[in-house]
């Protein structure tokens, strides 16, 4: 697609419970990366995908956080057992992957926990 | 990545050229200069990005110090849609170590 693409936009859940956000990245990225923005904070790295294979996954907070991407393209972050404190802007950018060149970054999925 | 340092905020006359500074003091020789902005409540937006020369696009130029230690991002003719947090970023561009660290940015308010 043109840009990369977040759904949902919105996801309000109950404690305790698991979600799925997803990420479309732009065709052709190869690379694929997840943050997360709390409110009014900066932003926090969680993962980097290059292809298929994650080769840095040092920011994600707890094992109760895991992503995987299939096909080279779209990818779903999971939370399970979700706590209050996981509410935040998930937010998800691909680029080429190759020397220089910028981010693009989706619109991000808005989950609050309740 | 090499660290960075920005003003937390600035404010900007309408029209007039917009200068964010950043400090990157301990730059290495591989690393990259990037730019990005997140206006609120969307996700971050690059805007250019340097190693060494000046570099001009659509947007806005940067100017990188000859010895690498600091750079400023120019909005050429500052307008209210440029109120945006403005993050300065280093980081080495190679295989598997891809990502960027994001501070805490520049606040920049443009003024009517």
């Amino acid at each position: 697609g043109a840009g990369v693409s977040q759904s949902p936009s919105n996801k309000v859940t109950e404690k305790g419970k698991d979600v799925e956000l997803r990420c479309d990245p732009i065709s052709g990225h190869t690379a694929l990366y997840w943050y997360r923005q709390s409110l009014g904070q900066g932003l926090e790295f969680l993962i980097y995908f290059q292809g298929n294979s994650a080769p840095d996954k040092s920011g994600l907070p707890s094992d109760r956080f895991s992503a995987e991407r299939t096909g080279g393209s779209v990818s779903t972050l999971t939370i399970q057992r979700t706590q209050q404190e996981d509410s935040a802007v998930y937010l998800c950018a691909s680029s080429p992957g190759t020397l220089g060149y910028g981010y693009t970054f989706g619109s991000g999925t808005r989950l609050t926990v309740v | 990545d090499a660290k960075t340092t920005q003003p937390p905020s600035m404010d900007c006359a309408e029209g007039r050229a917009a200068n964010l500074p950043c400090n990157h003091s301990t730059i290495s020789g591989n690393e990259y200069v990037y730019w990005y902005r997140q206006i609120h409540s969307q996700g971050p937006q690059y805007i250019i990005h340097g190693l060494k020369n000046n570099e001009t696009n659509e947007m806005a130029s940067l100017i990188i110090t000859e010895d690498r230690k600091s750079s400023t991002l120019i909005l050429p003719h500052a307008t209210l849609r440029d109120t945006a947090v403005y993050y300065c970023i280093v980081r080495v561009a190679s295989r598997g170590n891809e990502k960027l660290t994001f501070g805490t940015g520049t606040r920049l308010t443009i003024i009517p």
